[in-house]
């Protein structure tokens, strides 16, 4: 039972390049996440997809886009990628959106953009 | 503004000890309070969750405690292992919002030998 898979785990950017980061789970959850995680700074939620076929922004949106492209996978695009994108990021997911449901996290993805 | 802080930043231990870890919060209306373990490298995994009316929870050598009134929570790691070296984050859902998740920077904590 993998959980939840992110790829790649590192990439290398210059600034102004655009990649996709992939996340897919097989636990059948409905609800999936990507977050940031910045030093010094707690995890701040970038998109979400409550269930297949809806998105969301979160508290971080600008310069980052998503699809849900089935129910189980969620990728987050960075169409020009800034300095300030440097980031670790996590892919989440959880049986049902809201405050109830728990959230398994991925590995995270390590992005660098010079 | 909904906020979650933690305390210690940081924190070193010897293998065997205990130690506690503390969390408040300032998030209203209030759903459930989780605690995560990250280890370096990796994602955040649950320990525990809490809703307003539950107190204490243990999982193994963790226990979680909640002071609803108080805003305030507390992670207890007894006979720490070389292997409790990780962040512990403090996450606070909101009962509105759709349910928004605000998370602590967490605690580092490293277990010597």
């Amino acid at each position: 039972n993998a959980g939840v898979t992110q790829t790649p785990k590192f990439q290398v950017l210059k600034t102004g390049q655009s990649m996709t980061l992939q996340c897919a789970q097989d636990m059948n959850h409905n609800s999936m996440y990507w977050y940031r995680q910045d030093p010094g700074m707690g995890l701040r939620l970038i998109y979400y997809s409550a269930s297949e076929g809806t998105t969301d922004k979160g508290e971080v949106p600008n310069g980052y886009n998503v699809s849900r492209l089935n129910k189980r996978e969620f990728s987050l695009r960075l169409e020009s990628a800034a300095p300030s994108q440097t980031s670790v990021y996590f892919c989440a997911s959880s049986e049902s959106p809201g405050a109830s449901g728990e959230l398994f996290f991925g590995e995270g993805s390590r992005l660098t953009v010079l | 503004k909904n906020q979650v802080e933690q305390s210690p930043q940081s924190l070193i231990i010897l293998e065997g000890k205990n130690c506690t870890l503390q969390c408040n919060y300032t998030v209203s209306p209030f759903s459930n309070l989780r605690w995560y373990k990250q280890d370096t490298g990796r994602g955040p995994v649950s320990l525990t969750i809490m809703t307003f009316s539950e107190n204490t929870k243990s999982n193994g050598r963790y226990t979680a405690t909640l002071d609803a009134d108080t805003k305030q929570s507390s992670l207890h790691i007894t006979a720490s292992q070389l292997s409790d070296s990780a962040s512990y984050i403090c996450v606070v859902s909101a009962n509105n919002q759709g349910g928004k998740l605000i998370f602590g920077q967490g605690t580092e904590l490293s277990v010597k030998p």
